[in-house]
Formats: structure tokens, sequence, C-alpha cells
């Protein structure tokens, strides 16, 4: 089975500084990987993803990940922080397999907090 | 396109009520899914459905059931609400449930407090 881990619950960032926010995943094969972003009070929405194609990955708001799979992370980064960056982010794998193993599994999300 | 709509956006139960979180996505997808998002613990599958007329359980599915009413909707129902369904609830939906690329995408959630 897939797991995914998140490294940091909370992350703070002063305003035009890297974001870093760190995804590690447990996968027999090297799996599809998401970021997804949440916003106050609302649903998550898909900053990315990596399907195998290409291991670096741009996003959508100037985000990009990058599939290493010796070190199975899928970390994601953002060169200079905005104050509308600040929600929660999360990771997620889903095994390239079928039956319920496909479906997708999270982390639990870091909270980014961007200083001005 | 609305994408996904979920009813209610709050709910108060007391413990061993009874309540149906609502689901609908205009995006012609055929599988839906149900979460619950706990601080710390990120999404917990609960139940989906693959397609029309089928459902299967999640991680967490004991004190839920569910129900695909037709391609659109995807009904939650808790028949005997407890404390430790408190929780945010999510709908979402895939075009393809059988590919793993394919993106999900979530309703605005159901925040439920159970007393």
């Amino acid at each position: 089975a897939q797991s995914v881990t998140q490294l940091g619950s909370h992350v703070s960032v002063s305003e035009g500084a890297l974001v870093l926010l760190r995804c590690n995943y447990s996968s027999s094969v090297p799996p599809y990987l998401f970021w997804y972003v949440q916003y106050p009070n609302q649903g998550l929405q898909l900053l990315l993803k990596y399907t195998s194609a290409a291991t670096l990955v741009k996003g959508i708001n100037g985000f990009e990940a990058e599939f290493k799979k010796s070190e199975t992370s899928f970390h994601l980064t953002k060169p200079s922080a905005h104050m509308s960056d600040a929600a929660e982010y999360f990771c997620a794998v889903r095994a390239i397999s079928s039956g319920s193993a496909r479906q997708l599994t999270f982390g639990s999300g870091t909270q980014l907090t961007v200083l001005p | 396109n609305a994408g996904v709509t979920q009813t209610p956006k709050f709910q108060v139960l007391k413990t061993g009520q009874s309540m149906t979180l609502q689901c609908a996505q205009d995006m012609n997808h055929n599988s839906m899914y149900w979460y619950r998002q706990d601080p710390g613990m990120g999404l917990r599958l609960i139940y989906y459905s693959a397609s029309e007329g089928t459902t299967d359980k999640g991680e967490v599915p004991n004190g839920y059931n569910v129900s695909r009413l037709n391609k659109r909707e995807f009904s939650l129902r808790l028949e005997s609400a407890a404390p430790s369904q408190t929780s945010v609830y999510f709908c979402a939906s895939t075009e393809r449930g059988g590919i793993s690329t394919d993106t999900q995408y979530f309703g605005p959630g159901t925040r439920l407090t159970v007393l």
C-alpha cells in the first residue's frame, strides 16, 4: 500500500522568500503524485501532478515540484512567496494499478503562513 | 458549470440523529468520492463510486452509507451520528475512475458537528 509523509505541519516564510514544502512517498513502484491546495473554508484544488512524463512539473500560481525517485520525494517549491499563497497544502499519491489501490492517499497537510 | 456542489454547508446534530449529505456534479464525471477531513490527518476516503450503480468502501466506512442516485448525485448518510463523526466532509469527482492520472475535483465541504 502506498503512503505519503509531509514533513512540517506548519511552515512560515517571508513574502518574497523561497517556499519549500516537503513530501516523501512510500510505494512499491513509482506512483502518480499530486499537490493540492486548500484555501480557508474551501475545497481542495489541484496545483500540479506527476504522471511520469517529466520529472519537473510546473503547476499553477508559479509552483513547481520535482519527482526524485532515488529520494522518493516530490517537494513543492515556489521561488518567491506571495501573501495569497497562504493556505494548506496536501501531497497525495495514487498507485499505478487497478482496484482500490488506485485511490488517492493524502498526506496530513502543511499549513503555509506568509509573513509581510 | 457549478462543478461539485454540496449541501448543507453546516450542520449540527445530536448523538443518535441521522442525516444525509448531498453531493452533485455537473461535469458528466463517472466516479465520485466522499472524504472526511480531520485536523492533522489529511483527507481519508469513506466511500467511492467508480461508476453509476457501483459503490465501494474506502479507508473509514464504518458508520456511513452511500447511494449513487444517478450519474450526477452521490449522497452520504449517517444513520446514528456519533461525536467521532464530527468532521468536515468533502465530495469529489473524476472523469474516468479507472485512470490513475485523472484530477479529482472537490466540492466546498460540509462542516458537521455532533454533540
